[in-house]
């Protein structure tokens, strides 16, 4: 088990550009979370996965953003158009579905660094 | 809506001492707390998680306790070393889906 990875770990573009993120949670875990972190700040939640349905998003998911889970297993998220503002590290975090002792800790990936020129 | 406040955002101590990282929420209806190390540039580790039934972990030289009633939580470090330098966030997790919100962090300096 090598935990969560994310892919690319960097990502320049142009603003009104479309970007995607591919996150891959540790195997089994069916909970999955996205999160957004900018400069200085924590980490703000974005949306959340149990298996494929995605159960709850965030005010902060405008409509240029979308995010997939196919089969319930890796999670993708995309930026349509986008922004200056869209600038940050994007998290994702799994864990197992159980909610008990560790089970329920949130492992996070190392993250995806987002620069829109 | 819950907000999590770390204070200070930056604490610099010398090697060997023990330090104490605060953490304070507005909502006591949590299901658990977890502390997090970020080192710079790079994802979250998971250092302690705390159910909201319990009052506190420990792993190694760390310790976290929480008070739900009075909405706080510390992380207690002990003998800190240089390799303990990172910034440390506390996040609360709540809600029906037990998503996290984090605090903006603690930069921890500690000198040689």
């Amino acid at each position: 088990d090598t935990g969560v990875s994310q892919d690319p770990r960097h990502k320049i573009t142009k603003r009104g550009q479309n970007v995607t993120f591919r996150c891959d949670p540790i195997s089994e875990h069916n909970r999955l979370y996205w999160y957004r972190q900018t400069l200085g700040q924590g980490p703000e939640f974005l949306t959340y996965f149990q298996n494929e349905a995605q159960l709850e998003k965030s005010r902060l998911l405008s409509d240029r953003f979308s995010a997939e889970r196919p089969k319930g297993s890796f999670s993708t998220l995309e930026i349509q158009r986008t922004e200056q503002g869209d600038s940050a590290m994007y998290l994702c975090a799994s864990r197992p579905n159980l909610r008990t002792g560790l089970y329920e800790t949130q492992y996070f990936g190392p993250g995806t660094r987002l620069l829109v020129l | 809506k819950q907000e999590v406040t770390q204070i200070p955002a930056a604490l610099s101590v010398p090697e060997g001492e023990n330090l104490v990282l605060n953490c304070s929420f507005t909502d006591s209806a949590i299901y658990n707390l977890q502390w997090f190390r970020q080192d710079p540039g790079k994802g979250l580790t998971s250092l302690l998680l705390i159910q909201s039934s319990q009052r506190e972990q420990t792993s190694g030289r760390l310790n976290a306790s929480l008070d739900k009633s009075s909405g706080r939580s510390t992380l207690y470090i002990a003998a800190s070393q240089p390799g303990d330098s990172a910034t440390y966030l506390c996040a609360v997790g709540s809600g029906a889906n037990s998503k996290l919100t984090f605090g903006k962090g603690i930069t921890l300096s500690v000198r040689p």
